[in-house]
């Protein structure tokens, strides 16, 4: 079965920082990868996506995730944060075939920007 | 284009009364919608598959006869939490897949359920 593992639980990062959302999979074939943020009591807002092709993905907001197969892993980035970023992350795997559509997530990693 | 509506967005209601949550796809036809359920500081768990005309997979541990799923068209599928109980407090999400070849699913607003 699919599973996905985010490592940190909580980050904290200063405004204007870079950072990394780490995210690692577990799925049988090419997975279908994304990252999703949420912000208190919202619903989620889709920040980018990995079918295939290029491993280096352009999301919205100037995030970008890259898609590691020998580590299978998806790692969110951007390079300066801002403080509208704090939030909760959650990265997901998505399955294929009939049960397309189907995502598994992990336990999500709560962003913290200091000012 | 792949707009999914929830409604209500939040919904209070005493314990023991039923509630109806509406799952819409506005611009496009969905044969298969999922339901999620998220819990204050958690992840969002899979409760169910729902495929049109037919009945919803459930998953493990999620009681079929409490959580009604009914997916009688292409573009609405409902999730009615019967004898709704305070434990039953949560978000609920859905999410649809466009029938036409569609590999990903779309996700709604959410709903806010309050069991008082």
């Amino acid at each position: 079965a699919q599973s996905v593992t985010q490592p940190d639980i909580h980050i904290t990062v200063s405004e204007g920082a870079s950072l990394e959302l780490r995210c690692n999979y577990s799925y049988g074939a090419t997975p279908y990868l994304f990252w999703y943020v949420q912000s208190p009591g919202q619903g989620l807002q889709l920040l980018l996506k990995y079918f295939s092709g290029d491993t280096l993905v352009q999301g919205i907001k100037g995030f970008e995730a890259e898609f590691k197969r020998s580590q299978s892993s998806f790692n969110l980035r951007k390079p300066s944060v801002h403080w509208s970023d704090a939030a909760e992350y959650f990265c997901a795997v998505g399955e294929h075939g009939t049960n397309a559509g189907k995502s598994t997530f992990g336990d999500g990693t709560t962003l913290t920007v200091k000012p | 284009g792949a707009v999914v509506s929830q409604h209500p967005s939040w919904v209070i209601c005493k314990s023991g009364t039923s509630v109806k949550i509406e799952c819409r796809s506005l611009d496009f036809q969905a044969t298969t919608m999922f339901w999620y359920r998220q819990f204050p500081k958690q992840s969002l768990m899979l409760m169910a598959t729902s495929n049109e005309g037919s009945k919803a997979t459930y998953e493990q541990g999620v009681e079929k006869d409490k959580f009604l799923i009914n997916h009688a068209s292409l573009t609405l599928s409902t999730l009615t939490v019967t004898s709704a109980h305070p434990e039953d407090s949560s978000f609920y999400i859905c999410s649809a897949r466009n029938g036409q070849g569609g590999t990903e699913a779309f996700f709604g607003q959410g709903t806010r359920l309050t069991v008082v």
